[in-house]
């Protein structure tokens, strides 16, 4: 079974640009969740999909948002981006939801510059 | 509000030591999930365990255990006879639901070294 996979790995973008990344889950999971990791924040929750359907919003400005397809593939995008956005940013998906084990993709290393 | 601390922000242990990492949390829910999950260097993270706050029961995998005790509510992961593999950062996660926040733990950077 194919796991999580994200494109792009490494992305940079000067500041006020705005950004898409891309996320395929597991086939068969329909929960994908995005996480941004930094060595100051470490692990934050930006939000969760169910079926096309945000769950759950962290508490993030709205210049970041997501969607998800009805093939459960999800993109998050961040829109005038700052130089505090620059992250790590993983996916993850899951059969049920975030009380579920998580399956986290390789992660999309942004740099703003 | 919910909250995990892992109080060992970096360990380092020769190889075939034993080595306990710490989890703490705090939550007023009766009902919640706890999780482990492993970061190597590569960076993606790799779930270990999962327990629900009614299993207390402590749980072995090889030379992973895992001790959850409600009454400190600590949930303590420990690896027997380290090895370099083991090498990563460990990260204690909290969460309510399955549409909830999942909260993580600030991570523990173990270093196994020959």
């Amino acid at each position: 079974k194919a796991g999580v996979t994200q494109t792009p790995r490494y992305l940079i973008k000067t500041r006020g640009q705005q950004v898409t990344l891309s996320c395929s889950p597991i086939s068969g999971h329909r929960s994908v969740s995005w996480y941004q990791q930094t060595p100051g924040q470490g692990l934050q929750f930006l939000f969760e999909y169910f079926s096309e359907t945000q769950r759950n919003k962290g508490n993030f400005p709205g210049r970041f948002s997501g969607r998800q397809f009805s093939n459960s593939r999800s993109e998050m995008n961040v829109s005038t981006l700052e130089l505090g956005d620059s992250a790590l940013y993983l996916c993850a998906s899951s059969l049920q939801g975030n009380n579920s084990p998580l399956h986290f993709g390789n992660g999309t290393r942004l740099t703003v510059t | 509000a919910q909250k995990v601390t892992q109080a060992q922000t970096e360990i380092s242990v020769v190889e075939k030591e034993d080595v306990t990492l710490d989890c703490v949390y705090e939550t007023r829910d009766t009902t919640y999930y706890l999780f482990w999950y492993k970061q190597p260097p590569s960076g993606e993270l790799v779930f270990l365990i999962r327990r629900n706050s009614f299993d207390e029961q402590n749980e072995i995998s090889g030379r992973y255990s895992w001790n959850f005790q409600k009454s400190t509510s600590s949930f303590n992961f420990t690896i027997t006879a380290s090895q370099v593999v083991d090498s990563a950062v460990y990260f204690c996660a909290l969460v309510k639901t399955s549409y909830d926040k999942v909260i993580f733990g600030p991570g523990t950077s173990l270093s196994v070294i020959p």
